[in-house]
Parts: C-alpha cells; structure tokens; sequence
C-alpha cells in the first residue's frame, strides 16, 4: 500500500540558511499535518492544511511556513535556521474525517550546523 | 486544551509476560484516543485508536488497549510480549471539541523487552 513519501529522508543545512521539506501524502488523502519531534522529544504538532487551506495551527515558528498544492502535497519551508531547528519533522495525511487516523511518513532528519 | 501523560518513561518486561503501558489524558469534550510506536531513526506507526463504540480496541501486533472514561486512561497492552516489541510508545489524544486538528503526544515510554 501507497505511503507518505517524505523528502529528504536527510539534510543539513547550516545556521541562517533556508530549508524545505517536502510531503506527498497517500492518494485520496486531502489532509496533511506536519510535526517536529526535537532529540529525546514527543512530536509536536506545527500545522495542518486541509484542500489547500491552512486548518489548524500549532507551534510553528514566524520562521516557518507551509502550503499545501493542488496535487495535495505539501512544503515547509525554513528560514533563517537556528541550531535549535534540528530535529525530525514528520508529515502526516488522512481523509478529511481523520477519525480514521493519521499516517506518519517516515520523516526528514534536519541537522543545523 | 488537550493533554496526555505517560507516567512511565521506561517499562522492563521479560519476555513472554504480558505488558501493560500506560496513558492518561484530559480532554473537554470526548477523546479520540491513539497509540503509535517508532522504532530508533524511524517514523511513527499506527498501532490502534479508539474513537467510540466498543472500550477495548485491538490493534497491529496483538496489542491492544482498554478505554476507561472515568479513569480518563487508555493504557496499551499485550498478553505476551516478544523482544521485538522493544521500541518507543506515544500515547495521543485529539479533543473532539474546539477544532482542532493536531494531535497532542505524551512524553513516550521506552518498553524494553528481555529475553
């Protein structure tokens, strides 16, 4: 069965540089969620979009931003990256009705230098 | 606001005894209710979920967990548990009230399984 694909699986980057992460949630999956899990941290909830819309927010930093395509994939983009920025982020997607549950790619492991 | 607790940051087991991992959680309105597992340098898997209907839930592996609204728990179980079960669990939560989307994670436990 089709999963979500995230990419890149690695990178670094270093301090001040730019960074995006890409996700390509599961077909037919219209919302994606994205989570940054810090070293030894529980994941914790950034954002969500929903058909391309911002849904839901969390603690995602000014420094950050998403968006979702029209193909349903989606960006997160990162500025101005600090050491602290290093971590795994996850991407997730479901159905609309996410009481379905939520599929968690296997994430893209940033590490700022 | 939602949260979940996981009392315990690590759980010894020998193998073949039954497990249990515990998770309570505070909502305002009605829990939606998951446990995932994530295995070093990989992603979360889904192990179960409880959104309504029946208090025990079975799920992937032969885990399973029990809901139990006035303990507002949701602690995961196996009856026997093998040295591959060795991982990190999160419990999470999602209140069906207030709208909001992302799920709330508790703390992990690390589950260790001797031979």
């Amino acid at each position: 069965a089709a999963g979500v694909i995230q990419s890149p699986r690695h990178l670094i980057k270093e301090k001040r540089e730019t960074a995006t992460l890409k996700c390509y949630p599961i077909p037919r999956h219209d919302t994606v969620y994205w989570y940054q899990q810090g070293p030894g941290q529980d994941p914790q909830f950034l954002i969500s979009f929903y058909e391309k819309m911002q849904s839901d927010k969390g603690s995602i930093p000014d420094r950050f931003s998403a968006q979702q395509f029209s193909d349903y994939h989606s960006e997160l983009n990162m500025s101005s990256l600090e050491l602290g920025d290093s971590a795994l982020y996850f991407c997730a997607s479901s159905p609309r009705d996410h009481n379905y549950g939520y599929t968690f790619g296997s994430g893209t492991r940033l590490t700022v230098v | 606001a939602q949260s979940v607790a996981q009392p315990e940051d690590q759980v010894n087991v020998a193998e073949g005894n039954p497990l249990t991992v515990k998770c309570t959680y505070s909502v305002s309105g009605n829990p939606y209710l998951f446990w995932y597992v994530q295995y070093p340098n990989r992603g979360l898997q889904f192990l179960l979920k409880y959104i309504t209907g029946d208090n025990l839930v079975k799920g992937s592996y032969g885990f399973e967990a029990e809901f139990n609204k006035s303990q507002t728990s949701f602690h995961l179980k196996k009856p026997s548990a093998l040295v591959s079960d060795s991982a990190l669990y999160f419990c999470a939560v999602r209140d069906s009230l207030g709208g909001a989307d992302g799920l709330t994670f508790g703390k992990g436990t690390h589950l260790i399984i001797q031979p």
